[in-house]
């Protein structure tokens, strides 16, 4: 699993900051997709990309979450004006190809104050 | 969507014991993977296995697609395969996007 790359691991913010997660794909891997995981529950799937194009986010708010997966660089899951029901574990997962097992990065702790 | 149920909820084994989890679905799925949670919230790839038998160590799988299951076998187990336990699957017919179970905690006690 250590090869797709989470940052941070933890990451503490006040209601109404934003909050920038980052994930960097295995090697060879063009298809990242976003979960959110709440205590005591499974991963819900956010969003699906692949480099420069959001293939599927359907399990993403319409409102404050945005996902970018540049040419150049890691993939971006972006939470404005964040509230307390944000808080939860954020995975990234990557795939070399659709239908393809994913694997995942240890994911991101967000703590709302 | 497709739904995936899985059982039991909890278990509790002690260590050296043999246990056997489920994972049924409601669909006919092109990809099927389990995946192991420990409890520093890992998430670490079992198997990838849409039909058929897999072994790794004193883990095995087995899918049968045809009935919509799939069956984790955990043999001798230790103290650290304590976690949860997640299937996914990936329903036909065009989605690529995995759906989670709900896990089954297991505990093993030394």
């Amino acid at each position: 699993n250590a090869g797709v790359m989470q940052n941070p691991r933890h990451l503490v913010r006040r209601r109404g900051q934003e909050a920038r997660l980052r994930c960097s794909p295995m090697k060879g891997h063009s298809h990242v997709y976003w979960y959110r995981q709440l205590p005591e529950e499974g991963l819900k799937f956010m969003v699906y990309l692949q480099k420069e194009n959001i293939i599927d986010e359907s399990g993403m708010p319409k409102e404050r979450f945005s996902a970018e997966f540049p040419k150049e660089g890691p993939s971006i899951l972006r939470i404005q004006q964040v509230v307390r029901g944000d808080s939860a574990a954020y995975f990234c997962a990557s795939s070399p190809g659709m239908d393809q097992p994913q694997h995942f990065g240890d994911g991101t702790r967000l703590s709302i104050l | 969507g497709i739904q995936v149920e899985q059982s039991p909820p909890d278990l509790i084994l002690q260590e050296g014991a043999n246990s056997t989890l489920r994972c049924n679905f409601s669909d006919s799925v092109n990809n099927l993977q389990w995946f192991h949670q420990n409890p520093w919230g890992q998430l670490i790839n079992l198997f990838y296995i849409p039909s058929g038998t897999k072994q790794n160590g004193r883990l095995s799988a087995t899918t049968v697609a045809t009935e919509r299951y799939s069956l984790l076998y955990i043999s001798s187990s230790q103290t650290t395969d304590s976690g949860v336990y997640f299937c996914a699957v990936v329903a036909s017919g065009g989605s690529y996007i995995p759906t989670f179970g709900r896990g089954t905690s297991l505990i093993v006690h030394p």
